[in-house]
C-alpha cells in the first residue's frame, strides 16, 4: 500500500512555457501532499506544501505566480511551472501524507524536467 | 537555525558493515527518519526513530540519542544494490521534516 504515482516521468519544454505536473495517492487519502525540487547532487529541497481544499504554503524563496499548486482532491495534487526557463531544469518529487497520526511522507517517483 | 549534519561520502567494501551518521540541531524534535535513494529515483521510507535506542530491521538498524541530537544508521553485508545516497530527516516542532544533504554509499566489491 501507500503508492504515490507522479505524471510525466519526464519532460522537455521549450523556455517560456508551462508544464503541469500531477501526483497522486493511488491507494490512501493524502490530507497533505509536498513538492520538492532536487538539483544533482544535493538534497531535497522543499517548495511547497498544500492542504485538500486551501492554498499551499511556499517555503521562503519560492514564487508562488511561478509555481502554482492546486490541492483539488484528497488523492491528487498539481505543480505547474510557469514560464519555465532553462534554470527551472530539476527534478521535481512530490510526497504524500495521509490523515493519520503518521508522519511518514511516501514519495512519488519524481519527474524529470528539462528546460531547453 | 535549523540544522542537520551527515558525511558527505563514505565508502565500504561488499560484505562488511558501515556506520551513517547524523547529527541535528532542530527547533523540536518529534522524530528522525532515514530514507535510502537511488540515483535518480524518489527517495524510500528506511526507518523512523522517536524513543532513544536501536531499531534493527533486516540488515538495516537505526539509532536515536534524543540527549545528543545524534542517530546513525548502519548497514550490515552490504551488496552493490545498497550504493544510494542515505538521507537523514527530523520532524520539527512544527511537523517539518528538516532534510540533511545526504550521504553517498559506494559499494566496492
Amino acid at each position: 500500500g501507500a503508492v504515490v504515482s507522479q505524471h510525466p516521468s519526464w519532460v522537455i519544454c521549450k523556455s517560456g512555457t508551462s508544464v503541469k505536473i500531477e501526483c497522486r495517492s493511488l491507494d490512501f487519502q493524502a490530507t497533505t501532499m509536498f513538492w520538492y525540487r532536487q538539483f544533482p547532487k544535493q538534497s531535497l529541497m522543499l517548495m511547497a506544501t498544500s492542504n485538500e481544499g486551501s492554498k499551499a504554503t511556499y517555503e521562503q524563496g519560492v514564487e508562488k505566480d511561478k509555481f502554482l499548486i492546486n490541492h483539488a482532491s484528497l488523492t491528487l495534487s498539481t505543480l505547474t511551472v510557469t514560464s519555465a526557463h532553462p534554470e527551472d531544469s530539476s527534478f521535481y518529487i512530490c510526497s504524500a501524507r495521509p490523515g493519520t497520526d503518521s508522519y511518514e511522507q511516501y514519495f512519488g517517483p519524481g519527474t524529470r524536467l528539462t528546460v531547453t | 537555525g535549523q540544522n542537520i549534519d551527515q558525511p558527505t561520502e563514505m565508502t565500504a567494501t561488499e560484505g562488511a558493515i558501515v556506520q551513517i551518521n547524523c547529527t541535528y540541531q532542530t527547533s523540536g524534535f518529534n522524530g528522525l527518519f532515514w530514507y535510502q535513494q537511488h540515483a535518480g529515483e524518489a527517495p524510500t521510507f528506511l526507518s523512523y526513530n522517536v524513543l532513544d535506542g536501536l531499531e534493527e530491521k533486516g540488515r538495516f538498524s537505526s539509532f536515536l540519542s534524543r540527549s545528543k541530537g545524534y542517530s546513525y544508521l548502519l548497514l550490515k553485508e552490504l551488496q552493490m544494490k545498497d550504493s544510494a545516497s542515505y538521507l537523514c530527516a527530523v520532524l520539527d516542532s512544527n511537523y517539518q521534516l528538516i532534510w540533511g544533504a545526504g550521504t553517498k554509499l559506494i559499494i566496492k566489491p
